[in-house]
């Protein structure tokens, strides 16, 4: 098993460029999260996604759209880029729900906005 | 939103030394889970701990949960180079959503 695949890898835009940052996932988890993290703060959550055509926000949305039409897949848009959103994404899933839900996460994607 | 502080923020240690790092938090955990981010990587889950009072042990590291479950520490025995990296607690929500803390970086020296 692959776990959690993310790509880029890395990834420079200029202001106002939109993105998709790719997320999969081969461990059949219905639960997936897209979280960034920034120096000091910890990881936020963005968006994320209880199965196939659910999605819903987490703590800092703006910015970003989610689409979940499979449960391998689960993209990350950036619409109008901003330098705000430089930061380190990383995609995680899960098998379950609270108390038990180890998250499995990627190895991240670390974008620059110039 | 529920606040999660770590303390400390750093700490640089020598091989064979013990330490202590804390999650702390305003309201009662639901259940807490502690990970460790390694540079260039996803964060690793470590523990889960749901009930107060619980202790967990994973070869020299240590995880106790409040008996109020609104704080838990991890202590790491004898530390090695390889427990470097970034310590983060992570409380439990609905569904997927976790809110981390701001995490402790770990530096053990030879």
């Amino acid at each position: 098993n692959a776990g959690v695949t993310q790509t880029p890898k890395f990834q420079v835009l200029k202001t106002g460029q939109s993105m998709t940052l790719q997320c999969a996932q081969d461990m059949n988890h219905e639960y997936m999260s897209w979280y960034r993290q920034d120096p000091g703060m910890g990881l936020r959550l963005i968006h994320y996604s209880v199965g196939a055509g659910i999605t819903d926000q987490g703590e800092v949305p703006n910015g970003y759209n989610v689409s979940r039409s499979t449960t391998e897949d689960f993209p990350l848009r950036l619409l109008s880029a901003a330098p705000s959103q430089t930061s380190v994404y990383f995609c995680a899933s899960s098998y379950s729900g609270p108390p038990d839900n180890e998250q499995f996460f990627g190895p991240g994607t670390r974008l620059t906005v110039l | 939103t529920q606040l999660l502080e770590q303390s400390p923020q750093f700490l640089s240690i020598q091989e064979g030394e013990n330490l202590t790092v804390y999650c702390n938090s305003s309201s009662v955990f639901s259940s807490l889970q502690w990970y460790r981010q390694e540079p260039g990587e996803g964060p690793v889950l470590l523990v889960t701990v749901v009930t107060g009072g619980e202790v967990k042990k994973l070869k020299r590291l240590t995880f106790q949960f409040g008996d109020a479950r609104k704080d838990s520490s991890l202590h790491i025995t004898a530390a090695q180079p390889g427990d470097t990296g970034l310590y983060l607690c992570a409380q439990g929500g609905t569904a997927s959503k976790l809110t981390f803390g701001t995490g402790t970086r770990l530096q053990v020296t030879l």
